[in-house]
């Protein structure tokens, strides 16, 4: 059973940049159908799609994000990132990875419990 | 940009009821529709994928139905432990771009 969990600052400077991690465990990344997301959820709003990385090295992002997103993976070490630059106050949020493969298309059906980021000087 | 609306906002059902959730895709979008339920504290959970098809373990009560633009989640009898928030989800076939609806939240009545 794959488990992800996320891993962050909490607390970022706007204008700064956030990195976050994910930790992939029980399953390994080298899985040729794996594709790993991120999704964020502003506090008592919606969810957001930010980008998605597949195990063949292929990534995909939000249009209105995608300046200032980059997603990777390390997959020795079995971990997924996310790095997003110029931060304001809107990019306050929980920050969730996701995981899926190919027989489920391109939904999401192992979650992290989410890393909450606040911008704030 | 598919836009997703989902209706109604917050849905108020009693144990036992049926409860039943829509999202209306801004354009035919196939049958690429993913449903979501999210609990507080607990890890979002995949119910449905390709409209209708029931992810692993999910139990008979959840079924989703629809194809172009209109979707919707039926619970057919509801548990205490479904009173959650669900979202729609869209995704493209490729690039897989993917869109969430608002939210619906279903509460005890």
């Amino acid at each position: 059973q794959v488990q992800l969990q996320e891993s962050g600052p909490g607390l970022v400077k706007p204008s700064e940049t956030l990195s976050l991690s994910c930790a992939v465990s029980g399953a390994s990344m080298r899985t040729s159908s794996s594709y790993w997301g991120w999704i964020r959820q502003p506090p008592g709003k919606g969810l957001e799609w930010i980008g998605t990385i597949f195990s063949g090295g292929a990534i995909f992002y939000n249009s209105s994000l995608q300046s200032r997103a980059t997603i990777s993976v390390d997959m020795s070490d079995s971990q997924v990132f996310l790095k997003l630059t110029s931060l304001t106050a809107a990019d306050t949020a929980d920050y969730f990875c996701a995981a899926g493969d190919y027989n489920i298309r391109w939904a999401f059906d192992v979650w992290g419990h989410g890393t909450l980021v606040i911008v704030s000087s | 940009e598919i836009v997703m609306t989902q209706s109604p906002a917050t849905l108020s059902v009693s144990p036992g009821e049926r409860a039943t959730v829509s999202c209306r895709a801004s354009q035919a979008v196939g049958r690429n529709v993913a449903w979501y339920q999210q609990k507080p504290g607990q890890a979002l959970r995949l119910l449905i994928y390709d409209a209708s098809t029931k992810a692993t373990g999910i139990p008979a009560r959840f079924s989703g139905s629809g194809s172009a633009a209109d979707f919707t989640l039926t619970i057919s009898s509801l548990q205490s432990e479904d009173f959650a928030v669900y979202y729609c989800q869209h995704y493209d076939n490729w690039p897989p771009r993917a869109t969430f609806g608002q939210g619906t939240k279903v509460e005890i009545k």
